[in-house]
C-alpha cells in the first residue's frame, strides 16, 4: 500500500541517452511535483502538476519534459542525458486542501548515474 | 524569494545527548514550517510540521516551535538514539505551494 511510487529505483546509463522516471501515488492527491537532490544533498523543485496541468516549472532545461497522463501519474522524461543529471530525483505529493498547505508526501527516490 | 537557512553540519553526537538543530527562514506572508528526515538509503519523510506563529510541532521526541518574531524553526530533541541518525531538513512552503528546503544536516548519534 505504498503512498507514492517511483521507478527505477537506481538508473545507471550513457550520457547522451534518452530515460524516463516514473512516479505514481494513490492517496487521490491533485498535485504531484519533482525535486532534484545533487550530491551535497541539496533539494530543490523542478516540476508541479495539478490535475494534470503545468504549475510550476523551476528554470529546468528544455531536455527535461515532465508528462501526467492522469492526476496519479507524474513520468519525468530525461533527453541527451549529461554528467551534471547524476542525482537522486524524488516525486512528491499533496492533497489539495482548502489552505493548500497540506503535507507533501515524498516518494523513495530514484538515483540517477550517467556515465 | 522565500529561503531557508540551516544548520549544516555534519554532527556527531553520542546517545543520550541534548541535539538542537537551527533553522531560520525569510519569506512574505506566513508559510508553513517543516522539518523533513531521510534515513540512509531512504526516501524523505515529514517528522513535523506547523502551519502558523507559535504553533508547535511534535513527533518522536522532536519538537520545533513556529517562531514569527526571530523567524525560526529550531528542531530540538532531548536524549537522541542511534536510529536518529539520518540527514535532516527544515523546509517552507508559501503561497507559490513549493516546498523551499534547506541544506540538510547530517547527524549521527554513536552508542
Amino acid at each position: 500500500d505504498t503512498a507514492v511510487s517511483q521507478t527505477p529505483k537506481y538508473l545507471v546509463t550513457q550520457m547522451g541517452n534518452d530515460k524516463s522516471i516514473k512516479c505514481e501515488q494513490n492517496l487521490g492527491h491533485d498535485t504531484m511535483y519533482w525535486y532534484k537532490q545533487d550530491s551535497k544533498k541539496f533539494l530543490k523543485i523542478m516540476f508541479s502538476y495539478n490535475n494534470k496541468e503545468l504549475i510550476i516549472n523551476e528554470t529546468v532545461p528544455n531536455r527535461f519534459s515532465p508528462k501526467s497522463p492522469d492526476k496519479a501519474h507524474l513520468n519525468l522524461h530525461i533527453n541527451s542525458l549529461e554528467l551534471g543529471d547524476s542525482a537522486v530525483y524524488f516525486c512528491a505529493s499533496r492533497g489539495d486542501g482548502r489552505l493548500k498547505t497540506d503535507t507533501q508526501y515524498f516518494g523513495p527516490g530514484t538515483r540517477l548515474t550517467v556515465l | 524569494g522565500n529561503s531557508v537557512t540551516q544548520m549544516e553540519g555534519p554532527v556527531t553526537l553520542s546517545e543520550e545527548a541534548f541535539l538542537t538543530i537551527n533553522c531560520t527562514y525569510t519569506a512574505t506572508g506566513y508559510p508553513s514550517l517543516f522539518w523533513y528526515v531521510q534515513y540512509p538509503g531512504e526516501g524523505l519523510q515529514l517528522l513535523l510540521k506547523a502551519t502558523k506563529a507559535d504553533d508547535k510541532g511534535s513527533n518522536k521526541g522532536f519538537e520545533a516551535t513556529y517562531r514569527k518574531e526571530t523567524t525560526s524553526f529550531h528542531l530540538e530533541k532531548g536524549s537522541v538514539q542511534v536510529s536518529d541518525s539520518a540527514v535532516y531538513f527544515c523546509a517552507l512552503q508559501g503561497g507559490s505551494e513549493k516546498l523551499v528546503f534547506g541544506k540538510g544536516m547530517k547527524l549521527t548519534v554513536n552508542p
